[in-house]
């Protein structure tokens, strides 16, 4: 059973419309994760949160995406203006502190049509 | 940067046969090293690990040594089995954030 359940388990969106994925973790933890896997190929970071702040984002991470954890409990990637390239599995992960291994969920399907 | 690089697929065995999946890294510093898989239409899920140079880690009849001298994690097992088909991946850990390899797909021929 995962550590963190996510949903939908698949979206399907037209090009140019805003998605939410979210992320809810299955007891408090502070350390979040986002990742990418365009399909076939490398699992790719997108951004850390720790504490409700961004404390790492890569170079795909740009003015389209922001994370945000409304609430204190769901944690949510949001992807504005989707785009055909944007079609990925996009897996959230917790952990407790570094060097420690990431815990997944079973991931979002998004197909962007 | 930080980076993995692991043997490319895919690699198809029979049943039984002995397998090694190829992983070197580079990094500055000492992270923790990782094998995750990603069996069909599942998430990543933790394999096996291994925090510091010399530890073996192990699971389901897997195991890889944290190798510092060649800044190497292969990934074997003596007898796959049918069930050990997906996709498997090498990870490390610095003080950062999770670096992945590009995967590797096994598959298992009964």
């Amino acid at each position: 059973e995962p550590e963190v359940t996510q949903t939908p388990s698949h979206q399907v969106t037209q090009m140019g419309q805003e998605v939410i994925l979210r992320c809810v973790p299955i007891s408090n933890h502070l350390y979040f994760y986002w990742y990418r896997q365009i399909l076939g190929q490398k699992v790719e970071f997108l951004v850390s949160f720790y504490n409700n702040e961004i404390s790492e984002k890569s170079e795909i991470f740009d003015d389209q995406f922001s994370v945000e954890r409304p609430d204190g409990s769901n944690f949510t990637l949001k992807i504005r203006s989707t785009k055909l390239e944007d079609s990925a599995m996009y897996f959230c992960a917790r952990d407790d502190r570094n060097n420690s291994p990431l815990h997944f969920g079973n991931g979002t399907r998004l197909t962007v049509t | 940067g930080d980076s993995v690089t692991q043997m490319e697929g895919p690699v198809t065995l029979s049943e039984e046969a002995f397998l090694t999946i190829n992983c070197t890294y580079t990094a500055t510093g000492y992270p923790s090293l990782f094998w995750y898989v990603q069996y069909p239409g599942e998430g990543l899920q933790l394999l096996l690990k291994a925090t510091k140079a010399d530890d073996k880690g192990s699971n389901k009849g897997f195991e890889a040594t944290y190798r510092k001298e060649t800044t190497s994690f292969h990934l074997e097992k003596g007898s796959v089995q049918v069930s050990d088909s997906a996709v498997y991946f090498c990870a490390l850990r610095g003080n950062n954030d999770m670096r992945f390899g590009a995967g590797t797909r096994l598959t298992v021929k009964p």
